[in-house]
């Protein structure tokens, strides 16, 4: 049973599309991120939200924007997407995000191609 | 946030242990050291975590200094699988769940 889902696994897209990518959680963590992987392997983090609220923007363009409909979803969507928006996008959830004291699980990631 | 510095990439046999250093010299008595690791085409996974005291869970071994600036992640017998990105990230409340990822150690294990 997987933790993190996250769909799709690939996407390829036209620069200027819109495109969205759906997070699934069963863990029952109360908080959820999202972060970007580029083509030099930097993985960093982009949003975290609690208990559906965002809770934290690392300074991402606000053509990014996550919804969360539920704690257990944290869909990212994105708007007229551009070239340098090409990396692998990952979810991931975790309990008390206070507390230093615990780990994160991360999804198996999203390959966006923008073309 | 506080930084990591670790070895670009380390090599090791197969069922040897390997031992992945980490130094962390700018510390803070609140921060916790958190180990995961990214197997290729995947995301990462967690593999320990330690504040003071040295740790063992049924991946790695975690040895922390005494000082608390430096910190070695031990895997006692490495595989084949056990190839990937180890990342060494310092974890505070004060982040709220964030982990900020350095460029990590590359490890390749041999056959």
């Amino acid at each position: 049973d997987t933790a993190v889902s996250q769909t799709p696994k690939y996407l390829v897209t036209q620069m200027g599309n819109d495109k969205s990518i759906k997070c699934e959680q069963n863990l029952g963590h109360d908080t959820m991120y999202w972060y970007k992987q580029d083509s030099k392997k930097f993985l960093k983090i982009m949003f975290s939200y609690n208990n559906k609220e965002l809770i934290i923007n690392e300074t991402v363009p606000n053509r990014f924007s996550p919804k969360s409909p539920d704690k257990a979803h944290l869909n990212l969507h994105i708007n007229s997407l551009e070239l340098g928006d090409s990396a692998v996008y990952f979810c991931a959830s975790s309990q008390d995000p206070g507390t230093a004291n615990t780990e994160a699980f991360f999804g198996q990631g999203t390959r966006l191609t923008v073309v | 946030d506080a930084k990591t510095t670790q070895p670009n990439s380390m090599e090791s046999n197969e069922e040897e242990p390997v031992h992945l250093p980490c130094n962390h010299s700018t510390i803070s008595g609140t921060d916790y050291i958190h180990w995961y690791r990214q197997l290729p085409s995947q995301g990462p996974e967690y593999v320990i975590h330690g504040l003071t005291s040295n740790v063992n869970n049924r991946m790695a071994s975690l040895a922390i200094a005494e000082d608390r600036k430096s910190s070695t992640l031990i895997l006692h017998r490495a595989t084949l699988r056990d190839a990937a990105v180890y990342y060494c990230i310092l974890r505070r409340g004060s982040t709220l769940g964030r982990l900020y990822f350095g460029r990590g150690t590359q490890l390749t294990v041999w056959p």
